[in-house]
C-alpha cells in the first residue's frame, strides 16, 4: 500500500513566522512531489511541484525533497493569516498525474 | 472563470435517486479525473479517463458510474447511493501525455445522500 503521511496538526504559528509543513511517502519509486493547499470547504489548489532532490523556491514558499530519506517538505516564510489552510502532500511514481497518492493533509492556522 | 468547473455545486439526494455531476475543463487537458474526498481521509482516485479513454477504475462500487463524452466534459452518474458516499466529489483535469503530472482541481460538488 502506497502512503503519503502528514501530521493532521492544527500547526499555529504566529503572523510573519516560518511555517514548516512535512511529508514522508513510502513508495521508493516516487518521481514527482506536489503541494496543494485547500481553504475550507473550497478546491485543492496546486501551489508547489518539486521533482529532484534539494529546494525549490517560488515567493514566500519553499519545497524540499530528500528521496533517500523520503521526505518532502514547505516551508513558508512571513506567514500570513491567508495562508491558514490545509496543505495537502501528494506524490506520484509515473510519469503522469493519474496516479496521485494525497496525504491526509496538515490544518495551518497563522495567528495574529 | 476557473479552468475546472463544476455542476452542481451542492447536492443532496435521496438513496433511491439518480443523479449526475458534471465537470468542464477549459485548459485544453487531455486527462480528467474523479475524486472522492471524505473527512479525515485523503483523497481518493475513483477514475481516470484519458483522451476520452478510461483508464482508471480504482474499484469504485457500480453506483458510481463515469461518462466521458469528449476531453473536455466528464460525468459521474449516481444511483442508489448510501450515506457513507456523502462526500465531496472533486473532479481534476491534467496534460495527457507522459510527464504531464500536474493536476488542476474543479470547486467541488459536496453531496449529501439522505
Amino acid at each position: 500500500q502506497k502512503e503519503v503521511e502528514q501530521n493532521s496538526g492544527p500547526l499555529s504559528v504566529p503572523e510573519g513566522a516560518i511555517a514548516s509543513l512535512n511529508c514522508t511517502y513510502s513508495d521508493r519509486g516516487s518521481q514527482s512531489f506536489f503541494w496543494y493547499r485547500q481553504y475550507s470547504g473550497k478546491s485543492p489548489e496546486l501551489i508547489m511541484s518539486i521533482y529532484s532532490n534539494g529546494d525549490k523556491e517560488d515567493g514566500r514558499f519553499t519545497a524540499q525533497l530528500n528521496k533517500a530519506s523520503q521526505y518532502v517538505s514547505l516551508l513558508i516564510r512571513d506567514s500570513q493569516p491567508s495562508d491558514s489552510a490545509t496543505y495537502l502532500c501528494a506524490v506520484t511514481n509515473t510519469g503522469t498525474a493519474s496516479k496521485l497518492t494525497f496525504g491526509t493533509g496538515t490544518r495551518l492556522q497563522v495567528t495574529l | 472563470e476557473t479552468g475546472v468547473t463544476q455542476t452542481p455545486r451542492h447536492l443532496v439526494m435521496g438513496m433511491t435517486n439518480k443523479k449526475s455531476l458534471k465537470c468542464e475543463q477549459h485548459l485544453g487537458h487531455n486527462a480528467m479525473y474523479w475524486y472522492k474526498q471524505s473527512a479525515k481521509k485523503p483523497l481518493e482516485l475513483m477514475f481516470v479517463y484519458n483522451f476520452k479513454e478510461q483508464t482508471e477504475n480504482n474499484s469504485v462500487p457500480s453506483r458510481f458510474s463515469p461518462e466521458c463524452p469528449n476531453s473536455s466534459h466528464l460525468f459521474l452518474h449516481l444511483h442508489t447511493l448510501q450515506p457513507e458516499d456523502s462526500a465531496l466529489y472533486l473532479c481534476a483535469s491534467s496534460q495527457g501525455h507522459p510527464g504531464a503530472t500536474e493536476a488542476f482541481f474543479g470547486q467541488g460538488t459536496r453531496l449529501t445522500v439522505v
